[in-house]
Formats: C-alpha cells, sequence, structure tokens
C-alpha cells in the first residue's frame, strides 16, 4: 500500500546551519514521484522539488536537495545554509504514477533559531 | 497564470448543518484533488478526479462526504450533517502534465 512517513515531529537548528528533513515511503509501483512542500504559518502549499524514481540523479533546487536512496525507500530533504524563513511544515508526498494519486506524509515542524 | 482557486476562505457553521466548498483548478488541469487538513497534521487526500470521473474516493465518508466535477472543470466538495471532527482546512489542487501539484488557498471550516 502507498504510504509516506516522516518521523520528526519537529526540529530545532541554528541559523545558517544544513538541516536533514527525513522521509521514507512504500509503494508497489515501479513508477511514482516524491515531492517536498513547505507550509508557513500562512497557510499556503509551496512546492520546493521533485523527484521521480527513474531520475538518475538526485534533485536540486537552490539551496534544496533531495537525498534518493531508492533501495532504503528514503527521499530526505537537505536545506543547505538555512535562513529565519525557512521556519515552517514540511511535507514529504508521493505520487504513484500508475494512479496518478498524491498522499502526504505528517510533516515536519522546522524552526530555525536566530 | 492564474491559480487554483477556492471560495469561501472561511465558514462557521453548526453541527448537522451543511456546506459546500467550489473550487475551479487551473485552465486545462485535468487532474484535481481534495484534501482534508486537520490542524497540526498532513493533508488527507478524499477524493481525485480525472476530467470528470472519479479515480479515486476510498477515505471519502460517503455518508456525509459528496463532491462533483460535473464539466471536468470545476467542483464542489459537500458535506451533510457536519460533524465537529469535519472542522479542518479543504484543500483543492490541480495538475496538469508536469509532475507539479498546484494548490488552493483552501478553505478553513470551523463546525461549533
Amino acid at each position: 500500500a502507498q504510504k509516506i512517513t516522516q518521523t520528526q515531529p519537529g526540529m530545532f537548528v541554528q541559523e545558517k546551519e544544513a538541516v536533514t528533513l527525513d522521509c521514507t515511503y512504500d509503494t508497489s509501483d515501479p513508477s511514482y514521484g516524491l515531492f517536498w512542500y513547505k507550509q508557513p504559518s500562512s497557510g499556503e502549499m509551496i512546492f520546493l522539488i521533485y523527484q521521480g524514481s527513474y531520475d538518475q540523479q538526485n534533485a536540486t533546487e537552490g539551496r534544496y536537495s533531495l537525498n534518493f536512496q531508492k533501495a532504503r525507500k528514503s527521499a530526505n530533504l537537505v536545506i543547505s545554509a538555512s535562513q529565519l524563513g525557512d521556519s515552517a511544515m514540511y511535507f514529504c508526498a508521493m505520487r504513484e504514477l500508475g494512479n496518478d494519486k498524491i498522499i502526504f506524509g505528517k510533516g515536519t515542524r522546522l524552526h530555525i533559531l536566530p | 497564470e492564474a491559480g487554483v482557486a477556492q471560495s469561501p476562505r472561511y465558514k462557521i457553521i453548526e453541527k448537522r448543518q451543511s456546506v459546500a466548498f467550489w473550487c475551479n483548478p487551473i485552465s486545462g488541469h485535468a487532474t484535481l484533488y481534495w484534501y482534508q487538513q486537520i490542524l497540526g497534521q498532513g493533508p488527507k487526500l478524499l477524493i481525485q478526479f480525472q476530467n470528470n470521473g472519479v479515480v479515486d474516493d476510498s477515505q471519502l465518508p460517503k455518508d456525509r462526504f459528496s463532491a462533483e466535477r460535473l464539466k471536468g472543470v470545476d467542483s464542489t466538495l459537500k458535506i451533510q450533517p457536519a460533524k465537529l471532527e469535519d472542522s479542518a482546512v479543504y484543500l483543492c489542487a490541480s495538475r496538469g502534465g508536469n509532475e507539479k501539484l498546484f494548490f488552493g488557498s483552501g478553505t478553513q471550516l470551523s463546525v461549533l
């Protein structure tokens, strides 16, 4: 069954440090995609990064990179040089290409400390 | 490009009343999703449409929730009768030909 697990309910990180948010997944579909979304206190859902299951290289978008380890079924988000504005909820999500269903994890609340 | 439009932005009702939410996806997006997000939790998929057909509604409490997308464009989600535990933000999202999922601003429902 399709499943996303985020085991860190909250994290505190010093400004300018790098941070890794964990995400593991489970699916029987060999073709899938993994997303990360940011949700600040305003409530909007902001797309950060996407990784396809057949992509050979890890995805990067500016300060965001996705550490994709297919054998371990993990898709961790790495934020380099964290900023105060990075404080938010972060959600990992997965899309199964077979049925186009997109499900989300429970999220990790990230607090960046000055 | 116009984003995903949702209305109303806020709604307060008493339990056992009915309520409806409206969503207009990005033009041309065939896939539309409704999610329920309870405070402090991740979005939970309620129903997924491909054009005007339902792809998945396995998590939709069908005794009280209904949704339609008659012309394959905008969609409505209805709750009748509402319960206290339905208090949440209802997010509509759409997807076109690429991978990215676009979200609306959501409707915040409070059931008293």
